[in-house]
């Protein structure tokens, strides 16, 4: 496999529900990423980790709980959402971390829909 | 506020050229990405400007002028697949990433 790959592509989940989303780049980059993508608005960064530390929290709800065991993987736990947290959620990776101005390597998103 | 401006919402004819214009107001500047994104899948790299004046990749252009705030991706001789989303986004003085909400771009034959 090569690139960004995301698990699952697609997941509806009631509110009460706990899941997990994965992440996983092929690429040796240092920094991996999570966005949020609504419709219609800007990419919003969740987490950033460069070399599996955590250097980012935009302000996210205590509901989203990232885990980067190691520098190709990342994951995404989810539980108790709200159906406002209906989006598509991107995992990229960067071969620098914050302060590199290198482009962003995206996976192809997984569509998450709450119930 | 940190503000990225690109329209909504753009179409054009196939064969032809469009113009996606970025406007945008960030504390500080350290270069402008351009990515494409078609429908379902993952936004892809176009161009990244640092410096004035205009960078062409094929079909595919973008320009800069930093004095203006100002952007544009020029697509010439346009081809169906190039209906997707070009999304705008600019590296601050702080190295954080900020988007536009994206372009969508329809091509008719």
């Amino acid at each position: 496999e090569t690139g960004v790959t995301q698990t699952p592509r697609h997941l509806v989940m009631g509110m009460t529900n706990k899941k997990s989303l994965k992440c996983e780049q092929h690429l040796g980059h240092n920094a991996m990423y999570w966005y949020k993508q609504s419709a219609k608005k800007p990419l919003e960064l969740m987490f950033v980790y460069n070399f599996k530390e955590q250097t980012e929290n935009n302000s996210v709800p205590s509901r989203f709980s990232p885990e980067c065991p190691n520098s190709s993987h990342l994951f995404l736990h989810l539980h108790t959402l709200q159906p406002e947290d209906s989006a598509l959620y991107l995992c990229a990776s960067s071969q620098d971390g914050v302060g590199g101005a290198g482009e962003l390597f995206f996976g192809e998103g997984s569509r998450l829909t709450v119930l | 506020g940190q503000n990225i401006d690109q329209p909504t919402e753009m179409t054009a004819t196939e064969g032809a050229i469009v113009q996606i214009n970025c406007t945008y107001q960030t504390s500080g500047f350290n270069g402008l990405f351009w990515y494409q994104q078609h429908a379902g899948e993952a936004p892809t790299f176009l161009s990244y400007n640092v410096l004035d004046g205009l960078e062409e990749k094929g079909r595919f252009s973008s320009f800069l002028s930093r004095s203006k705030g100002y952007s544009y991706l020029l697509l010439k001789e346009l081809q169906m697949k190039d209906s997707a989303s070009y999304l705008c986004a600019v590296l601050d003085s702080n190295y954080q990433l900020i988007w536009g909400a994206g372009t969508k771009l329809i091509i008719k034959p």
